[in-house]
């Protein structure tokens, strides 16, 4: 049973158009991450969020974690060949011991 | 480069045997943590260990063990080697695998490739 369902999948756009990321979850988190990870390399963080509603923005990224704190989105304006690669959403666990539970990711290509 | 090594790179060995794969994290970092990527199971969380010892297990199997040394490099073993282990092996580390919000640093991962 997968516990943070990312949609979509797979998503292929042209350089220029505004694209959303969903990261979904039964489960409550106390932190929610998105990391990007390229071609031979591992996943690189790219934002942490950690209270409920809250929006953060990197550049052209804007993050938001949703006011339950099940759910999140990525959201990309004016896509650039750079953003090219696999988006990773990571849910921090409540209880227990820290550990992350990810998604499955979601693979962007943008086209120039 | 996050900071985090991680030896070998590439790694391509037959069912049945054993291999070590080995994790040196940032310089300062406590913890350190395993993690397998797969096609099919996406990133998975094996284990934690924290200044030398195991603070958290994830979906690690009971072939698979890991250590962290006095030094703070970790090593993970896997044994009696499946064609389903072939992955891409991860380690991260982070300062104090504490607050669950803290950065984990990510190596450049082990490829391995059980034949």
């Amino acid at each position: 049973t997968q516990l943070l369902e990312q949609s979509p999948q797979f998503l292929s756009i042209q350089e220029g158009e505004n694209l959303t990321v969903y990261c979904n979850s039964s489960s409550v988190f106390s932190s929610l991450q998105w990391y990007r990870q390229e071609p031979g390399e591992g996943p690189v963080l790219l934002v942490t969020v950690v209270t409920g509603g809250e929006v953060k923005k990197l550049k052209r990224l804007t993050f938001q974690f949703g006011d339950a704190r099940k759910d999140s989105s990525l959201h990309i304006t004016a896509a650039q060949p750079g953003d090219t690669g696999l988006y990773l959403c990571a849910g921090a666990r409540i209880q227990g011991a820290q550990k992350l539970v990810f998604g499955q990711g979601t693979r962007l290509t943008i086209n120039p | 480069d996050s900071g985090v090594t991680q030896t070998p790179k590439h790694l391509i060995t037959a069912t049945g045997q054993r291999v070590t794969l080995r994790c040196s994290p940032r310089s300062g970092d406590l913890s350190v943590y395993w993690y397998q990527q797969s096609l099919d199971q996406g990133l998975q969380f094996l284990i934690q260990y924290y200044n030398g010892e195991e603070r958290a297990k994830g979906n690690i199997l009971e072939r698979f063990s890991a250590q962290q040394f006095p030094d703070l490099h970790s090593e993970l073993n896997l044994s009696s080697l499946e064609l389903g282990d072939s992955a891409l092996y991860f380690c991260a580390s982070s300062l104090s695998g504490g607050p669950p919000q803290e950065t984990q640093y990510f190596g450049p991962g082990t490829r391995l490739l059980v034949l």
